[in-house]
């Protein structure tokens, strides 16, 4: 089976701008999650969706949102980008309707300039 | 506030030695308990897990140990190879599993 995907894999954008980052899970897997890792924070939760739903979110601000597709994809977005948004983001998806075992993709590497 | 600490931030063990990675918790009501492992430029590898009904998983060479009175977990793997080094993190989940809360990491380093 192939892996979690993530698009793109790095990324560079202007404060102030907004971005959208693309996460393909496992197949079959209905649960996706994502993750902001910083070297000061380390890995935090940002959203899970399944079947289209959110059904958790983390703390962070309304600029950070996501959706999930009838096929499981998964887009983030961030919006009014700041500095401090400069991250590894993570997805991960899972196999049934509980998280546990969460398997990761890549990661995206933001960095706003 | 972390609810989910690895206090030591490096380790560095020899080949062949037993190398400890350590992880304490804070919430109660934390369920299941996961390992990570981590190299540079890539996403998170799970390890191996242990429910809160347990005490002690083993897979090969990684066991988790988790003394839920003590909220503390521990990854112990023997014997420790070169290509263990990267790094560790512990992470804990609620009932639902929604989400994943991690500690910040220990780096571990299996020198020859």
């Amino acid at each position: 089976k192939a892996g979690v995907t993530q698009t793109p894999r790095y990324l560079i954008k202007t404060r102030g701008q907004q971005v959208t980052l693309s996460c393909s899970p496992i197949s079959g897997h209905r649960s996706v999650s994502w993750y902001q890792q910083t070297p000061g924070q380390g890995l935090q939760f940002l959203f899970e969706y399944f079947s289209e739903t959110q059904r958790n979110k983390g703390n962070f601000p309304g600029r950070f949102s996501g959706r999930q597709f009838s096929n499981s994809r998964s887009e983030m977005n961030v919006s009014t980008l700041e500095l401090g948004d400069s991250a590894l983001y993570l997805c991960a998806s899972s196999s049934w309707t509980g998280g546990y075992e969460q398997y990761f993709g890549p990661g995206t590497r933001l960095t706003v300039t | 506030d972390q609810q989910v600490k690895q206090n030591s931030p490096s380790l560095s063990v020899q080949e062949g030695r037993i190398s400890i990675l350590n992880c304490d918790y804070t919430n109660s009501m934390f369920d299941y308990f996961l390992w990570y492992k981590k190299y540079p430029a890539e996403g998170p590898t799970f390890l191996i897990s242990i429910s809160s009904i347990k005490d002690k998983n083993e897979d090969g060479r990684f066991t988790v140990f988790l003394n839920k009175s003590a909220k503390h977990l521990s990854l112990h793997i023997v014997p420790s190879q070169p290509g263990d080094s990267a790094v560790y993190f512990c992470a804990a989940s609620g009932a639902l599993g929604y989400a994943l809360n991690f500690g910040k990491g220990t780096s571990l380093l299996v020198t020859p």
